[in-house]
């Protein structure tokens, strides 16, 4: 069965924190992504990565960094967190983009930021 | 402007009934289309793969136009197990797209 894992469903952190949200896929997929979703908004992309070390930014990636420096695992970095970014996390994985290509997600970490 | 637009709705349909989603995407190069289904605080699920040609699977049937940019996902005789939101996605260059999606409620 395929699996994509976040670290934590729910998160409380502090204005200013540093915050580490972690995920890991056990399907060697070359994709992974990061996505938050907020009421109204839908899943909005804030990095995304096709390749170990390698990274790209999504629609929002300011206030967020991400590492991926082995091929299951993708980091999502919070630097200096923000109420502003209170809100469902979702990590995906995927084969590299076609026709057919289906993502998969984890089960989404909830962050509050206080 | 969004790169992928939907009609939040909700639809609020009787079961049995036929519902149509529509969804417009504003990148010409975009490779690849689909539909994922998103219940109540569950991660999304692919639906379907969508096709220049069109493709059906069941009761659903999702369809492609490239030179209007839109694709679209027509829903037959709608069952209670149907009501989740419906995210239209859109792929190209290892990313993928999400609309806001498609809110559907199907009652008895």
């Amino acid at each position: 069965d395929v699996k994509v894992t976040q670290s934590s469903r729910y998160l409380v952190k502090r204005t200013g924190e540093k915050v580490f949200l972690e995920c890991v896929q056990d399907m060697d997929h070359e994709n992974m992504f990061w996505y938050r979703q907020d009421p109204g908004l839908g899943l909005r992309l804030i990095y995304f990565s096709y390749d170990v070390k390698m990274k790209e930014k999504g629609d929002i990636p300011e206030g967020y960094s991400v590492s991926r420096e082995k091929k299951e695992r993708f980091s999502l970095i919070l630097e200096s967190a923000s109420t502003n970014q209170t809100s469902m996390y979702l990590c995906a994985s995927s084969r590299p983009i076609g026709g057919n290509t289906e993502a998969f997600f984890g089960q989404g970490t909830r962050l509050t930021v206080v | 402007r969004k790169e992928v637009e939907q009609d939040p709705g909700p639809f609020n349909v009787p079961e049995g009934a036929t519902v149509a989603f529509n969804c417009t995407y504003s990148n010409s190069a975009s490779q690849s289309f689909f539909w994922y289904r998103q219940d109540c605080r569950k991660e999304p699920k692919l639906l379907m793969s969508v096709y220049s040609s069109g493709n059906e699977d069941g009761r659903f049937t999702a369809q492609l136009n490239r030179a209007s940019q839109y694709i679209s996902l027509l829903i037959r005789d709608s069952k209670l197990s149907d009501s989740a939101t419906y995210l239209c996605v859109v792929g190209g260059y290892n990313k993928l797209i999400f609309g806001a999606g498609t809110r559907l409620a199907v009652h008895p």
